[in-house]
């Protein structure tokens, strides 16, 4: 059964810092994994999808890597701001369906 | 292209009474997903569909939660009767590939509270 673990739970970094966040997954035999933001009663936008056959994929300010062997990927936000604050999520899916297991998320806090 | 949808958005009732969610995916994405979020964690998945077929409901407490999927299209997920640690956020979510695996695009949630 796949377990996805995000370390910190919780993170405040100043403006224009560049930050890393972590997630460990079990089951290294992934299809993909994805990362996902959450604003407070909002659902879930998803920001990046890396297939197993990659290493990293990029989104303007945002970087995740992927490194199946060791079971982690980080997502990497440069130069960060306010508008960033928010609860991050990765998931990877599992099982003969696929189906999607999340971490319980790192909520970040940039402050102005 | 319109997201996924998804009524209401909130809603309170008693233990013991029933509840239902609709949600309508994006058009044309061939699998369907229901998650339960409770505060502080992640999603977990309650339901997957593919088509109106049923994939996955491992995790669905089937005695009181039901779900279906409706020509293959829009879904509902009812609660009956509710109890108080069914207080969560319920997510929809589409991919346009079918089987899994595919890139999740979620819906705005339902905040349920149950008193």
């Amino acid at each position: 059964k796949q377990e996805v673990t995000q370390i910190p739970a919780a993170l405040s970094v100043p403006e224009g810092e560049n930050l890393v966040l972590n997630c460990s997954f079990t089951d290294s035999a992934i299809y993909n994994l994805q990362w996902f933001r959450q604003d407070p009663g909002k659902g879930l936008t998803s920001l990046l999808l890396i297939q197993s056959s990659q290493r990293e994929q990029t989104s303007g300010r945002l970087n995740a890597s992927l490194d199946k062997s060791s079971g982690r990927s980080t997502l990497y936000i440069a130069a960060s701001q306010p508008g960033d604050s928010a609860t991050y999520l990765c998931a990877a899916p599992s099982g003969s369906a696929r189906q999607l297991t999340f971490g319980s998320g790192t909520q970040l806090t940039v402050l102005p | 292209e319109a997201g996924v949808a998804q009524s209401p958005r909130y809603k309170i009732i008693e233990k013991r009474q029933s509840v239902a969610f609709w949600c309508n995916p994006i058009s044309g994405h061939a699998t369907l997903y229901w998650y339960q979020q409770i505060l502080g964690q992640g999603p977990k998945l309650l339901i997957q569909f593919q088509n109106n077929g049923v994939v996955d409901d491992s995790q669905l407490p089937k005695d009181r939660f039901s779900a279906e999927r409706l020509k293959g299209v829009d879904s509902t997920l009812k609660i009956q009767p509710a109890k108080l640690e069914d207080s969560a956020v319920y997510l929809c979510a589409s991919s346009r590939i079918a089987g899994g695996g595919g890139e999740q695009f979620f819906g705005p949630g339902t905040r349920l509270t149950v008193l």
